[in-house]
């Protein structure tokens, strides 16, 4: 089945040691999208790519990096995770433009010790 | 920017009870209008969504939702609810703003539904 798949599942990172979370796709979708969802928190647009297009939200701290090497496949790294960056981490697509309908991987739960 | 207000963020009902969870945006321009759900243990899904024509649409399992452009609302509604609905329910909003299109998300609704 077409879907996007993100691993890790679950991460854990000590303080201030550089991750990084993958995610993939076999939708063949133009949109990638990282969010960032705390507990009973709104899901959080950390950046997304349109095609090759990168686009990162103004308040997405600089700690915060992407890569998008080819269609499938987008990367977010993290450089140096604080505490406060423990999380759920969302990857999604979309088809064609930035206003159609989300897909959503599972999520991988980041824990920072 | 755009805000996205989810007002029940718990909701307990019984099956068979009605469903009714409020959703309002603030921006005021063309907006597309998702609800998407978690169930338990899943990732998020698109249960309904309005682009344009008829206000009233109609989603999985029987959800609906009604898009008021006056109130700035798209909330979602089931008649009779069942166990099996227990899930988080997100309302998002994908607005065109300056030239940027930012999909924005509530904080979510989780409903219980007691057998």
């Amino acid at each position: 089945d077409a879907m996007v798949i993100q691993n890790p599942r679950y991460q854990v990172t000590q303080f201030g040691k550089p991750v990084t979370l993958s995610c993939s796709q076999t939708l063949n979708h133009n949109v990638m999208y990282w969010y960032q969802q705390k507990s009973s928190q709104a899901p959080k647009l950390l950046f997304h790519y349109y095609d090759k297009d990168f686009n990162n939200e103004a308040d997405t701290p600089d700690n915060f990096q992407s890569r998008r090497p080819n269609t499938s496949f987008c990367f977010l790294d993290i450089r140096s995770p604080g505490l406060g960056d423990a999380a759920m981490y969302l990857c999604a697509t979309s088809p064609f433009s930035r206003v159609d309908t989300q897909y959503f991987g599972p999520g991988t739960r980041l824990t920072v010790l | 920017a755009q805000s996205v207000s989810q007002h029940n963020h718990h909701v307990i009902l019984s099956e068979a009870a009605s469903l009714e969870l409020g959703c309002n945006y603030s921006y005021g321009g063309t907006v597309n209008l998702f609800w998407y759900v978690q169930y338990p243990g899943q990732h998020l899904q698109l249960l309904l969504k309005y682009f344009s024509g008829d206000p009233l649409v109609k989603g999985i399992k029987g959800f609906e939702a009604e898009f008021i452009k006056s109130k700035f609302s798209f909330n979602l509604r089931k008649p009779s609810v069942q166990w099996s609905d227990t899930a988080e329910y997100f309302c998002a909003v994908n607005s065109a703003s300056g030239g940027s299109y930012i999909p924005t998300f509530g904080r979510g609704t989780s409903l219980i539904v007691h057998p």
